[in-house]
């Protein structure tokens, strides 16, 4: 079974709606990450949690929200999808074993917005 | 702009070749991690090196750190056409709380 998972794996949504992709995990890790790639891109950073408590925003946040809602689970929200945000969304986890951030990577999901 | 930048940005090779990509960054790290990712799929961490480390082995993957010219390089030895992936360099900056900035990536192509 996969330690990342995420949901759903493809969306296809038209502008102005809400949604809601979810990531969970059971590798038992604090921090827990929302990732943007655009084709032929790295990643950039949307949020990022260090525990049920923290979030914190990233390079490229404003169009988004996240939930913590327990350790295990990290959901990213579009309040009103735009064609832009077209792309593919990556959670990732890590628990900075031996002080070093080594990351883990859910399967992806691909979102489209008409 | 991205603190790592790899070149090129896509390599094309006949398996049994060797592969070598780069990675330049502009601050000072903690350590630097390259990452592969199959088409469409999400990232695998390959290996990590620390700022005070020169060279790491990891079977087919050889990684170099320089960080006096702030660059490091990846190298596959022996390609074989299941390494066809994209390589991303992430590093770990000093002051950025453990965060891993990662760059644009490296597309190879082995063909068999």
């Amino acid at each position: 079974d996969a330690d990342v998972t995420q949901t759903p794996r493809n969306r296809i949504t038209k502008t102005g709606k809400r949604i809601m992709l979810e990531c969970s995990q059971t590798k038992g890790h604090d921090r827990m990450y929302w990732y943007r790639q655009d084709p032929g891109l790295g990643l950039r950073l949307i949020y990022y949690s260090f525990d049920v408590k923290d979030i914190n925003k990233g390079e490229i946040s404003d169009g988004y929200s996240v939930s913590r809602q327990a350790q295990a689970k990290f959901s990213l929200s579009l309040e009103s999808a735009i064609p832009n945000q077209t792309a593919l969304y990556f959670c990732a986890t890590s628990d900075l074993a031996q002080g070093m951030d080594t990351q883990y990577f859910g399967p992806g999901t691909r979102l489209t917005v008409l | 702009s991205q603190q790592g930048e790899e070149d090129p940005q896509a390599l094309s090779i006949q398996e049994g070749e060797n592969a070598t990509m780069n990675c330049s960054y502009k601050t000072s790290i903690n350590n630097l991690q390259w990452y592969r990712q199959n088409s469409g799929r999400g990232l695998v961490h390959l290996i990590l090196i620390r700022s005070n480390e020169r060279e790491k082995h990891s079977g087919r993957l050889r990684v170099t750190l320089d960080t006096s010219k702030k660059s490091s390089s990846l190298l596959i030895t022996a390609s074989r056409a299941a390494d066809t992936a994209s390589y991303f360099c992430a590093t770990d900056r000093v002051g950025a709380g453990n965060m891993l900035t990662f760059g644009g990536g490296t597309r190879l192509m082995v063909k068999p």
